[in-house]
Order: C-alpha cells, then structure tokens, then sequence
C-alpha cells in the first residue's frame, strides 16, 4: 500500500460526458503528479501541483483540468471526452516541491468511455 | 521534449535466464529513477541513481548509470516468475518527471 488512495477504481461513461478523479496523497507528501497511462503505453505527464500551486505541465489536453485543495486532495477534471481518452489515470505524491524524490503511485482509475 | 528511449520494448526469457533493460537519453541526466509495474498494478521505485558510473544492487536486480549520465541498465540475474512486469526508467528534468516507454518482461516457467 503506497498510502496514495485514488477513487473511482474503475469508472464507464459515453463521449460527451465529463467526470471528476480523486486522488488524496500520502500523508506529508505536499506534490500532486496526474499521469495518463494508455493500453500498452507509457506513462504520460499531465500536470504537477505543489501545496496547492501549479507546478509543471506536461501534454494536457485542454479538455482537462486539475487542481489541489488545501487538504492537499487534489481532482482530475476530464470534460468533452472522447474514446481516445479510455486510460488508466494515475496519481502520484511526493514529498519534495520538486523532484527528483521517490514518486507513490495510487492504484489508479481506469476509465472507459464508449 | 526530453526524448527517453527504452529498450527492448517487450523481452521473454525463460526462468534463471538474465534479463537487461536499457534506458538512454539524448541529453546528459542529473538523475534516473527506475520504477516495476505489475501486471493490473501501479509503478513502484526501485531505486535512483544521480552519480556518473553509480552501480548498485537489490539482491538480483543490478542498476547501473553510465559514465557520461546519458544512459541507464537494469539487469536481473536468474529471472523468477515474480519478476514479471513493466519496467520504467523515469528522469526528472524541467520540473517533471519523464518516463520511458518500459520494458514489459515475461518469465516463462
């Protein structure tokens, strides 16, 4: 158990739609990563936050959009999605504002849209 | 963006046999990270290195970072069944963490 819980585990929608990740951290661990992981893909960078700034951003569609709560939750908002979009989501905490310390991965949320 | 290449992409040895990933970069590296997945599971570090030439060892698995901190390896000495998984090599630079493409190991019994 990496401490990093993410929810939903698994989540189906239709195209069009828009749905919302959850992810809440280690305890401690002030650095947020969201990665998308596509079938038989690496893991690809989406966005950074850190104690609830913006840190880094990657190659996030515009379509998509995170933030970090003062609790240091932080969401993944996914809107217009497209079948292109089914993935694995993971989220991803670390203790330091910038790397490289050890990143915990959540267990990740699949999504599939249809 | 940081190219990381990783090689071989998929790689099937048969139980005791050895197994190498490699991972190389187009630009010199501060640090690389090393990182397995499971199969239905999530990345899990293995272990970083940040010095030019670095070479340490978990048990089987023997990381290496090269001389010029443009390229990494992994190696594992007499696969066992548990080794099956991803393997990643990931490198922070420009505030993210960038990760190969993986190396998908299976151990046949």
């Amino acid at each position: 158990d990496s401490g990093v819980t993410q929810t939903p585990k698994h989540l189906i929608t239709a195209t069009g739609q828009r749905v919302t990740l959850r992810c809440s951290p280690r305890s401690g661990d002030l650095s947020v990563y969201w990665y998308q992981q596509s079938l038989d893909q690496g893991l690809q960078f989406l966005i950074q936050y850190y104690n609830g700034e913006e840190r880094a951003k990657g190659n996030i569609l515009e379509r998509f959009s995170a933030q970090q709560f003062p609790d240091l939750h932080s969401e993944l908002n996914l809107s217009s999605l497209e079948l292109g979009d089914s993935a694995l989501y993971f989220c991803a905490s670390s203790v330091a504002p910038q790397g490289p310390g050890e990143l915990f991965f959540g267990e990740g949320s699949r999504l599939t849209v249809l | 963006g940081q190219q990381v290449m990783q090689i071989p992409q998929y790689q099937h040895v048969q139980e005791g046999e050895d197994f190498t990933t490699y991972c190389n970069s187009s630009t010199t590296l501060s640090n690389i990270q090393w990182y397995k997945q499971r199969p239905g599971g999530h990345p899990v570090f293995l272990i970083q290195l940040v010095k030019s030439g670095e070479v340490k060892k978990q048990k089987r698995l023997t990381f290496q970072f090269g001389e010029a901190k443009k390229n990494s390896s992994l190696h594992i000495t007499a696969t066992q069944t548990t080794d099956v998984g991803t393997y990643f090599c990931a490198l922070y630079t420009g505030n993210q963490f960038y990760f190969g493409t993986g190396t998908s190991l299976t151990v046949i019994p």
